[in-house]
C-alpha cells in the first residue's frame, strides 16, 4: 500500500463552522505534512509532524490545529475559517522528515470552500 | 535561503517534440532537487530526484534532468512529448539538515496534437 488517503475529497463549510480533514498512510512513515496550495501557485508548507510530534509549524493562524493521533492518522481542525482560507489541502508523508533526498508521498487532497 | 526559480509559468509543445522545462537553483551548499507532476486535482508525485549519486537522472514516464552545477540548474526533459504529459511541474529543493522541502512556482504544460 503506497498511498496516501486524504478525505473528505470535497468540504464547504461557514466561517462559523468547525470541520476536519483527515489523512491516512500504512507505508511506516514516520513523518507525515499539511500542505496549503491555492489555485495555480506551488503547495505551502504549514505543518511538519515527525514521530507524531510537531517538528514545524510554519506560523499558521490557530484557526488551524493540527494533530497526529498515532503513526498513520494525521487531522487537521478547522475553525472560524476565513474565504480566503479557501484551497487545496495536501497531506504528504515520508519514511523520515525531509533532510536528505526524502521522497514525499502526497494524498490527493481536500479541496476547502469557506463561505 | 533555499530557492529554486521555474523559468516559464506556461510551456506548450506539439506532440513528439522535445520537452525542456527549466529550473535554476540558488544555493551555498549542496541541494538536494526533485522535479514533481500533478495532474488536475490530484496530488503531487514524484517524477525523479538528485541526491548527488549521478549528474543525469533518469525518472518515471520517459523523464530525466541533469544536474550542471557550474549553471546552477536541474533542468528536466524528455525526448518526445505524449498527450498524457500535460500537468503542473514543480520543481523543489531540501538540504542536508533541513527538514523543509520548498517549491518552485511550477510550470504549466499543454501538449499540442
Amino acid at each position: 500500500d503506497t498511498e496516501v488517503t486524504q478525505t473528505p475529497k470535497h468540504l464547504v463549510m461557514g466561517m462559523t463552522n468547525k470541520k476536519s480533514l483527515k489523512c491516512e498512510q500504512h507505508m511506516g512513515h514516520r513523518a507525515m505534512y499539511w500542505y496549503k496550495q491555492k489555485a495555480k501557485k506551488p503547495p505551502e508548507l504549514m505543518f511538519v509532524y515527525s514521530y507524531e510530534k510537531l517538528s514545524i509549524n510554519e506560523s499558521v493562524p490557530s484557526r488551524f490545529s493540527p494533530e497526529c493521533p498515532n503513526s498513520s492518522l494525521l487531522n487537521l481542525h478547522l475553525h472560524a475559517l476565513q474565504p480566503e482560507d479557501s484551497a487545496l489541502y495536501l497531506c504528504a508523508s515520508s519514511q523520515e522528515v525531509v533532510r536528505t533526498n526524502e521522497k514525499l508521498f502526497f494524498g490527493s487532497g481536500t479541496q476547502l470552500s469557506v463561505l | 535561503a533555499q530557492s529554486v526559480t521555474q523559468l516559464g509559468s506556461h510551456v506548450s509543445v506539439s506532440e513528439g517534440a522535445l520537452v525542456l522545462l527549466r529550473c535554476n537553483y540558488s544555493s551555498s551548499v549542496p541541494p538536494y532537487l526533485f522535479w514533481y507532476v500533478q495532474y488536475p486535482n490530484q496530488g503531487l508525485q514524484l517524477l525523479l530526484k538528485y541526491t548527488s549519486a549521478a549528474t543525469l537522472v533518469k525518472g518515471i514516464n520517459g523523464f530525466e534532468a541533469e544536474f550542471k552545477k557550474s549553471e546552477t540548474s536541474f533542468h528536466l526533459t524528455k525526448p518526445s512529448a505524449h498527450m498524457s504529459d500535460a500537468a503542473e511541474y514543480f520543481c523543489a529543493v531540501s538540504y542536508f539538515g533541513n527538514e523543509k522541502l520548498t517549491f518552485g512556482t511550477g510550470t504549466r504544460l499543454t501538449i499540442i496534437p
